[in-house]
């Protein structure tokens, strides 16, 4: 069974760091990767979707990265903002599967 | 742009008690969801659905049905309500595999048993 493991739980970083989320899977059979954010409250949103032909994919401040071969993932935020306190989330797809798998979040608190 | 509306957002029940958990999506997607969540746990797989009138079972569908009768639509029953079944409650819907394309989640429904 595939598992991914998301380290730290938590996190708090004051406002300006470039920070680095980490996302770690066993199966590197993987078909993509995609990352979400959580808000206190709300629902999940995503952010970025990385196919497994792709290494990487940018929005904005936000820079993901993909290495089967480690089985890992990373979530790059840079010049972080207290807008950017939330959960983030990480989750596998695996070919000829219907269902992601997702990692339990890694809580983000930026303070000014 | 509506996305996934889930409905009721808050809900109290007592032990016992059925309800219906509503999900209703807008963009025409083939695959619907339905996750819990819970402190500790993430997120778990409840049902899901590849189209309209199917269904199938996630990780944890015991105490659970759902039926999606139109493409829309996808609704999550609880006929005899548990405290076990605390929870927040998210819908999510996709176009075609999640594994393929992103998925859009609804804002949750949180849900207290008695």
């Amino acid at each position: 069974k595939q598992e991914v493991t998301q380290i730290p739980a938590a996190l708090s970083v004051p406002e300006g760091e470039n920070l680095v989320l980490n996302c770690s899977f066993t199966d590197s059979a993987i078909y993509n990767l995609q990352w979400f954010r959580q808000d206190p409250g709300k629902g999940l949103t995503s952010l970025l979707l990385i196919q497994s032909s792709q290494r990487e994919q940018t929005s904005g401040r936000l820079n993901a990265s993909l290495d089967k071969s480690s089985g890992r993932s990373t979530l790059y935020i840079a010049a972080s903002q207290p807008g950017d306190s939330a959960t983030y989330l990480c989750a596998l797809g695996l070919g000829g599967s219907y269902i992601p798998t997702f990692g339990r979040g890694t809580s983000l608190i930026v303070h000014p | 742009n509506a996305g996934v509306t889930q409905t009721p957002k808050f809900r109290v029940l007592k032990t016992g008690q059925s309800m219906t958990l509503l999900c209703a999506q807008d963009m025409n997607h083939e695959y619907m969801y339905w996750y819990r969540q819970d402190p500790g746990m993430g997120l778990r797989l409840i049902h899901y659905s590849v189209g309209e009138g199917t269904t199938a079972k996630g990780e944890v569908p015991d105490g659970y049905n759902v039926s999606r009768l139109k493409k829309q639509n996808f609704l999550l029953g609880l006929e005899s309500a548990a405290p076990s079944q605390t929870s927040v409650y998210f819908c999510a819907s996709s176009y075609s595999r999640a594994t393929y394309q992103p998925q859009h989640f609804g804002d949750g429904t949180r849900l207290s048993i008695l």
